[in-house]
């Protein structure tokens, strides 16, 4: 898979909009690129995914560069059951040889400040 | 509620006591995984599973079994634990149609082996 490159750490205060970063300047053309969530002491969580154009869910944007070199997940109205490491994931479209696995870098850790 | 459910949540077994870590999704999800989660080294595959019957190795499969004789069950089996295999670890499934389906994760077990 692919590398992506993103902060160690951002902070933000409640209620503003956070933009988080994630360069991906090696992707392929058949690369999703995924976002997931960890909160302290819980499991990973997938928040949303996209491949050429941008995308919107109920817990996030996602914004995608023409190039698609880089991507910025976007949280509208940040709150404080935000703070958490948000991971940048690539996803090759087809399944090489069979693996099938997420590969975690060390993320983003989001603070967000009442 | 669509959920992964891992037990037990946490755990202390002694240096070459088998454990079973038990698994099972709802979802009717085919792609299933197991994770550790170490800190410094992030998150890493132990195994995964694409259906029953049909597991493969991971990043980091050395001393650890999985079976998948169910499709909702992808229980992680730990024959003689050793304290190198003391972590944070985390089963996770997905349905397989592609990329365009993101893992839900269960909630963790924390083991120490002593």
């Amino acid at each position: 898979d692919a590398k992506t490159t993103q902060p160690n750490s951002m902070e933000s205060n409640e209620e503003e909009p956070v933009h988080l970063p994630c360069n991906h300047s090696t992707i392929s053309g058949t690369d999703y690129i995924h976002w997931y969530r960890q909160l302290p002491s819980q499991g990973p969580e997938y928040v949303i995914h996209g491949l050429t154009s941008n995308v919107n869910n109920r817990m996030a944007s996602l914004a995608i560069a023409e190039d698609r070199k880089s991507s910025t997940l976007i949280l509208h109205r940040a709150t404080l059951r935000d703070a958490a490491v948000y991971y940048c994931i690539l996803r090759d479209i087809i399944t090489q040889g069979g693996s099938e696995k997420l590969v975690f870098g060390k993320g983003t850790k989001l603070t967000v400040n009442p | 509620e669509a959920q992964v459910t891992q037990n037990p949540r946490y755990l202390i077994t002694v240096t070459g006591k088998k454990l079973t870590v038990t698994c099972s999704q709802n979802m009717n999800h085919e792609y299933m995984s197991w994770y550790r989660q170490d800190p410094g080294l992030g998150l890493r595959q132990i195994y995964y599973s694409m259906n029953v019957e049909v597991t493969d190795k991971g990043d980091v499969p050395e001393g650890y079994k999985v079976s998948r004789k169910e499709k909702r069950n992808f229980p992680l089996i730990l024959e003689s634990p050793s304290p190198n295999q003391t972590s944070l670890y985390f089963c996770a499934s997905r349905f397989r149609g592609g990329q365009n389906y993101g893992y839900t994760f269960g909630s963790g077990t924390r083991l120490t082996v002593v």
